[in-house]
């Protein structure tokens, strides 16, 4: 699977846009880009995912570039329980289906 | 969304003892499940892979005689840590995948301590 790069840290103030970036420069066109996040102490969370289209839930927005080398995760109005650690994580089909590989993540820190 | 729960939360047992880790979908069927451990400020490390009916598969360098797992249904999975060692102690979190898109679904966790 590609290798990710996330900063390892970022702040954010409460109620604006945080915007988490990713470089996934090695990617493959099988291969899928998924966010997760992780609260002190607890299980990691599912966010969001995509493969080339931009994409939107209730959580969070996934904007993909067009060679897919990097993306960005986009939480709209961070809230001080959006402090996590985010990880993005690129995954393809076949044998390593369902094998997620967590690198060391971004520290996302959302202060008032 | 899909919850999955583990049991219990924490455990603390002595350095020789045997210890099980419970992984339950609640409210669907899960053919897949997956099993972490994550030391203190480290990230996530997949030990196995666990199906429903067969064996499971366990990534490398972990230790299959000590890190017992067992899927005998589509809800459940269990964890034992055998012989446990004080270098044992960590964070386990299992997950459960659902659809048809590698969306993974984790439990909250089990922190174990072996004294």
């Amino acid at each position: 699977d590609a290798k990710t790069t996330q900063p390892p840290s970022m702040d954010c103030a409460e109620g604006r846009a945080a915007n988490l970036p990713c470089n996934h420069s090695t990617i493959s066109g099988n291969e899928y880009v998924y966010w997760y996040r992780q609260i002190h102490s607890q299980g990691p969370q599912y966010i969001i995912h995509g493969l080339k289209n931009n994409e939107t839930n209730e959580m969070a927005s996934l904007i993909i570039t067009e060679d897919r080398k990097s993306s960005t995760l986009i939480l709209p109005h961070a809230t001080l329980r959006d402090t996590a650690v985010y990880y993005c994580i690129v995954v393809a089909g076949g044998t390593s289906y369902g094998k997620l590989t967590f690198g060391q993540g971004t520290i996302l820190t959302v202060h008032p | 969304g899909a919850v999955v729960s583990q049991h219990p939360s924490w455990v603390i047992c002595k350095s020789g003892t045997s210890v099980k880790i419970e992984c339950r979908s609640l409210d669907f069927q899960a053919t897949t499940m997956f099993w972490y451990r994550q030391f203190p400020k480290q990230s996530l490390m997949l030990m196995a892979t666990s199906n429903e009916g067969s064996k499971a598969t366990y990534e490398q360098g972990v230790e299959k005689d000590k890190f017992l797992i067992n899927h005998a249904s589509l809800t459940l999975s269990t964890l034992t840590v055998t012989s446990a060692h004080p270098e044992d102690s960590s964070f386990y979190i299992c997950s459960a995948m659902i659809g048809a898109y590698n969306e993974q679904f984790f439990g909250p966790g089990t922190r174990l301590t072996v004294l």
